[in-house]
């Protein structure tokens, strides 16, 4: 079973609009974390949040949001008025314990947003 | 900031040759993970080590063997290469083996196996 699932294969907005990526996660651990990666074209892995199980305040930075929500087990993302930059795949992971206690990182699927000048 | 480095960027290999992935760490950083990403797939955990050791598997097959070293680098070796193993393999390190210790990534390697 997908323990992260981001059901959004593709999306693509015009330039200026808002938009959110959804991210749903599955896990019996009472103490995780969730990340936000961005990859762009170049290929790279950008780290752009960490959010704890327990922490279930919203956060802004800049045009960048995110809601977590832990009755829904979503942390969704919402890019406010899109620039061509944000164009990207964004991968939703979730950090747990995994064999031997150590940290495991697992990662979504992936949206690839496309953002229209 | 320093980054991840990995080496090469780029490399091209025939069937059932052999080939080593280097990932220099993070400075400090005593962890590193191993993920391997095909054609518009995400990124499947390899495996990764912590203060040399190696500290979970995932889905790393037979022919792959990964080590970490006393200076924190580590090498992925990739034997009897097969058509199916060209991906994106990245490398990334954090700072302690712990709950929510941020994944730095590395640039990735692209491997070619034709």
């Amino acid at each position: 079973a997908q323990k992260v699932t981001q059901a959004q294969t593709e999306i693509s907005v015009v330039e200026k609009e808002d938009v959110t990526l959804d991210c749903v996660y599955e896990t019996r651990d009472t103490t995780y974390y969730l990340f936000w990666y961005k990859q762009p074209p170049s290929g790279e892995l950008v780290f752009l949040i960490r959010r704890n199980s327990f922490d279930e305040q919203n956060e802004i930075s800049g045009r960048y949001s995110w809601n977590f929500q832990k009755s829904t087990s979503s942390f969704n993302f919402t890019i406010t008025a899109s620039q061509v930059v944000d164009s990207a795949v964004y991968f939703c992971a979730l950090s747990e314990a995994g064999s031997g206690g150590y940290q495991k990182v697992t990662f979504g699927t992936g949206t690839k947003l496309q953002v229209i000048p | 900031a320093a980054g991840v480095i990995q080496s090469p960027r780029h490399l091209i290999k025939e069937k059932r040759e052999t080939a080593t992935l280097k990932c220099y760490p993070i400075p400090r950083h005593d962890t590193v993970y191993w993920y391997q990403q095909g054609p518009g797939q995400d990124p499947q955990f390899l495996i990764s080590f912590y203060e040399k050791m190696q500290s979970d598997k995932g889905s790393i097959p037979d022919r792959f063997s990964a080590q970490q070293f006393s200076d924190y680098h580590s090498e992925l070796n990739m034997s009897s290469l097969e058509l199916g193993d060209s991906a994106l393999y990245f490398c990334a390190s954090s700072l302690a083996q712990q709950l929510g210790s941020p994944l730095h990534f590395g640039n990735g390697t692209r491997l070619t196996v034709t």
